[in-house]
């Protein structure tokens, strides 16, 4: 059950786009179509973006976007705000029926 | 509404026990999986367990194998989280999560607002 692997830190300025990458196996990330990100302020509970690699939950802006290929799935953020600087992680299912996640990505819209 | 509400979080010596309880409402609380997380300080998300709306075939990290012990009462709408052995590793903020109605999924977008468990001597 090793953590997925995220870059510790993006950044971008005001409505450029960015993209976090999520890097785990073939038991995992490639193995199922079931990856999630979730975005997490500080001292807050997560917040679900993205479910099954790239569906929206009603009322997620349609400028956080998912995508997989292979072990790698990546979450985009176009037109960045300053209210999207936070942590981002994603999370997938494994062959284990356990769930991992990420170590986390820090988003500094600059 | 969906609401879930984390409680019995505390401050306890390496070695003892702790049962977390987390309340459930505003959704059919026996047709969904729920997820324990826990993250400790600074540091970022770690699954902990996972038991499907049954209440049947529960599943765990490895770091809690063994010690942890997920369970529900759906008639209560009450899901817990018994922590045996208890170590300073797992001194985290716990949050209670509701699952899709698949599984597989992973966790849905309902997280409780997380109860704190410190270990120290």
């Amino acid at each position: 059950q090793s953590a997925l692997t995220q870059p510790a830190s993006v950044s971008g300025s005001p409505g450029q786009s960015i993209t976090i990458s999520c890097t785990g196996t073939s038991s995992d990330v490639g193995g199922y179509n079931y990856v999630s990100w979730y975005q997490q302020h500080p001292g807050k509970a997560p917040k679900l973006m993205i479910y099954d690699v790239s569906i929206r939950p009603s009322g997620v802006s349609n400028r956080f976007s998912g995508s997989k290929s292979g072990n790698t799935a990546s979450l985009t953020i176009s037109g960045l705000q300053a209210e999207d600087e936070s942590d981002y992680y994603c999370s997938a299912y494994t062959s284990g029926s356990t769930i991992v996640f990420g170590g986390g990505t820090k988003l500094t819209v600059l | 509404q969906v609401h879930l509400v984390e409680s019995g979080g505390g401050v306890v010596q390496p070695g003892q026990s702790l049962r977390l309880s987390c309340a459930a409402s505003g959704f059919t609380f026996s047709y969904y999986a729920m997820h324990w997380v826990r993250q400790a300080p600074g540091k970022g998300l770690e699954w902990v367990a996972v038991i499907p709306y049954d209440g049947s075939t529960k599943y765990y990290a490895d770091s809690v194998k063994g010690r942890f012990s997920i369970s529900r009462d759906n008639p209560k709408n009450t899901l817990y989280l018994q922590m045996n052995s208890l170590t300073p590793e797992d001194t985290a903020v716990y949050y209670c999560a509701r699952g899709h109605l698949s599984m597989l999924r992973g966790v849905d977008a309902y997280w409780g607002q997380g109860t704190l468990v410190t270990v120290s001597s």
